[in-house]
């Protein structure tokens, strides 16, 4: 199985703020067929469904603020909130879709300081 | 509008048996690939199974195989998840979700959530 790493666990930041959270895949998860990055990017606010905000990690889904941006290929990967909004207050979740078993990071829990 | 309806979860004691249902409107269910994912209390989201838009092909992950059969009726436009022997482990939110296609392509990316059926097992 893929083990997606997330880092931190948490972060507390100021309004306006930058907000860049980390993932590491235990194997690359660039499939050489198209040359995409099988990593997603969701937001979970409290009490409801995971929502996708990223894909091809890099690649915004409809609708999603373009303050919200993703970066990294192979191994590594970077969610960037340009400024932090009050709505963004949220867990993230990284996700690889290379291969079954789809597996998920841990999260971060990002809180306004 | 894609909408995703979950229902069936309850409090249900170790080795007990539980259906959980998903109903899905606004899309053509049946060209889709369909996953659940599930949440722990307080924990992280785990994948659980996928099945193939016509309902021939199952995907599960190691700690429900055998355990858990997913099924769909396009006709009904529903999924299905049979969790048998069921584990303390087990408990947590299940959400249904559609995976994302572009391009004329499907992947395991999960575009539209429903809101999530609460299974609790314990004595």
């Amino acid at each position: 199985d893929i083990v997606m790493t997330q880092s931190p666990d948490s972060l507390g930041v100021s309004l306006g703020e930058r907000v860049s959270i980390n993932c590491k895949s235990s194997q690359s998860v660039l499939h050489s067929s198209n040359n995409k990055n099988y990593l997603a990017w969701y937001q979970q606010n409290p009490g409801q469904p995971p929502k996708l905000l990223i894909y091809w990690a890099s690649t915004r889904e409809s609708g999603v603020p373009d303050r919200f941006s993703g970066s990294g290929s192979g191994t590594d990967f970077t969610l960037s909130i340009s400024s932090l909004q009050a709505e963004d207050v949220a867990v993230y979740y990284c996700q690889q879709y290379y291969t079954t078993p789809l597996t998920f990071g841990g999260g971060t829990k990002v809180e306004i300081k | 509008e894609v909408q995703l309806v979950e229902s069936g979860g309850d409090l249900i004691q170790p080795g007990g048996s539980l259906r959980l249902s998903c109903v899905a409107s606004g899309f053509t269910f049946s060209t889709y690939w369909m996953h659940w994912v599930r949440q722990g209390p307080g924990k992280g989201l785990v994948w659980v199974a996928r099945v193939s838009s016509d309902g021939s092909s199952t995907t599960y992950a190691d700690s429900v195989k055998g355990r858990f059969t997913f099924s769909r009726d396009n006709a009904k436009s529903t999924l299905y998840l049979q969790m048998n022997s069921l584990r303390a482990e087990d408990t947590a939110v299940y959400y249904c979700a559609r995976e994302f296609c572009t391009g004329g392509s499907c992947y395991g990316v999960f575009d539209y959530w429903g809101q999530g059926t609460l299974v609790t097992v314990s004595s």
